[in-house]
């Protein structure tokens, strides 16, 4: 099925240090959302966006949907241990009468006390 | 935010026995609930959505007669896997629509199924 891709795969940061991950799309989507997942259990929303160019920040966490709507960044500042994750960027699309989210490839994020 | 539960969180069958995973919107009516297929170190991957009172929309290449799905009530979706096999194993995750006039979803904790 279709993917968004997500670069890097993986990073591997010291503690305090920013980080910054991107998701790029060939296709245009009205609504963008950030995930975090933890192992063994469900992603959790992070971020939502919804205008083209649109910046919005949720405590340490930065994210800005692009003005093609075809691509996404998320930022975040001082990292600390407990942003260990698998982060996934998702595009709402619709088909039909529903909206159906696709997700992208997930960046691995692993912080080093 | 609005609060998706799934049981049983984990479990493990034999080879050929059926399985149901239950996904229920814990405050807030759900019309639509999505089922979602995660392989170790892979995104997830959209099987099918479900509607409450109308048949389940399968996702290309998701076998209908194998994934079970019914949407009992607007608080509850079921997925049956059937007739299970090792390469069933996988991490099933739903979802539900958030409140209206958003178009954000909200996901359940995930059920780990392993067939043996």
């Amino acid at each position: 099925g279709q993917q968004l891709n997500q670069s890097p795969q993986s990073m591997f940061i010291q503690e305090g240090e920013d980080v910054s991950m991107n998701c790029t799309s060939s296709s245009i989507f009205n609504t963008w959302l950030w995930y975090k997942q933890d192992p063994g259990e469900g992603p959790v929303l992070l971020i939502a966006l919804y205008k083209a160019g649109e910046l919005t920040s949720n405590g340490r966490l930065t994210a800005q949907f692009g003005i093609t709507r075809k691509d996404s960044f998320l930022n975040i500042s001082a990292s600390i241990p407990s942003d260990v994750g698998i982060y996934f960027c998702a595009g709402l699309g619709r088909s039909g009468a529903t909206n159906k989210l696709i997700f992208g490839t997930g960046t691995l994020l692993a912080v080093q006390p | 935010g609005a609060v998706v539960s799934q049981h049983p969180s984990w479990v493990i069958c034999k080879s050929g026995t059926s399985v149901k995973i239950e996904c229920r919107s814990l405050d807030f009516q759900a019309t639509t609930m999505f089922w979602y297929r995660q392989f170790p170190k892979q995104s997830l991957m959209l099987m099918a959505t479900s509607n409450e009172g109308s048949k389940a929309t399968y996702e290309q290449g998701v076998e209908k007669d194998k994934f079970l799905i019914n949407h009992a009530s607007l608080t509850l979706s079921t997925l049956t896997v059937t007739s299970a096999h090792p390469e069933d194993s996988s991490f099933y995750i739903c979802s539900a629509p958030g409140l209206a006039g958003t178009d954000t979803q909200y996901f359940g904790p995930g059920t780990r199924l392993t067939v043996l």
